[in-house]
């Protein structure tokens, strides 16, 4: 089976754009989930998709926001970028269910805000 | 509110000698805990997952971890390390009634000195 893939794989973004990562779980997992990882903060949760459905929402402002399609494809989009979201954006999935939460994590997208 | 602690940044082991990476968490319920490695330049993989019966758990690359729920610990370990085994290893924890967040630690550097 083909791994989680991410795109674009290197961003920079000026302060106050947008971005908008795009993430592609493995075949058959339903369930995506988006974290912000910088040396500092570590591992952050930002959200959680399944069945087209947010199901879990982690702390971060309403700049951040997500979806996820019918194919189980997810999108994330920031705005209004600051310095401060530049990090390694990661994306996981999983089977969603009691038996299949491990999550398989794709190789991130790293942001640059200048 | 979950957490995880792994309460040692940094682990240097010997080749051959065994390690242990220590793990504690904190849920309001029975926990699924996780135990994932990323290694330099290399996305973040799966290890090795505690869902329910035997407390004792095997994964990948000859890594194990038991789970204590009295000490409310999930330490990994190995018998015998390798220098290849050198990474960073994140323990993480996902609460039975709150499906879909997963909470990682900070993660802890494992070093292998040959």
């Amino acid at each position: 089976k083909a791994g989680v893939t991410q795109t674009p794989r290197y961003l920079i973004k000026t302060r106050g754009q947008q971005v908008t990562l795009s993430c592609s779980p493995i075949s058959g997992h339903r369930s995506v989930s988006w974290y912000q990882q910088t040396p500092g903060q570590g591992l952050q949760f930002l959200f959680e998709y399944f069945s087209e459905t947010q199901r879990n929402k982690g702390n971060f402002p309403g700049r951040f926001s997500g979806r996820q399609f019918s194919n189980s494809r997810s999108e994330m989009n920031v705005s209004t970028l600051e310095l401060g979201d530049s990090a390694l954006y990661l994306c996981a999935s999983s089977g969603g269910t009691a038996s299949s939460y491990e999550q398989y994590f794709g190789p991130g997208t790293r942001l640059t805000v200048t | 509110a979950q957490s995880v602690a792994q309460p040692e940044d940094q682990v240097n082991v010997a080749e051959g000698n065994p390690l242990t990476v220590k793990c504690t968490y904190s849920v309001s319920g029975n926990p699924y805990l996780f135990w994932y490695v990323q290694y330099p330049n290399r996305g973040l993989q799966f290890l090795l997952k505690y869902i329910t019966g035997d407390n004792l758990v095997k994964g990948s690359y000859g890594f194990e971890a038991e789970f204590n729920k009295s000490q409310t610990s999930f330490h990994l370990k190995k018998p015998s390390a390798l220098v290849s085994d050198s990474a960073l290893y994140f323990c993480a924890v996902r609460d039975r009634t709150n499906a879909g967040k997963s909470t990682f630690g900070d993660g802890t550097t494992l070093t292998v000195k040959p």
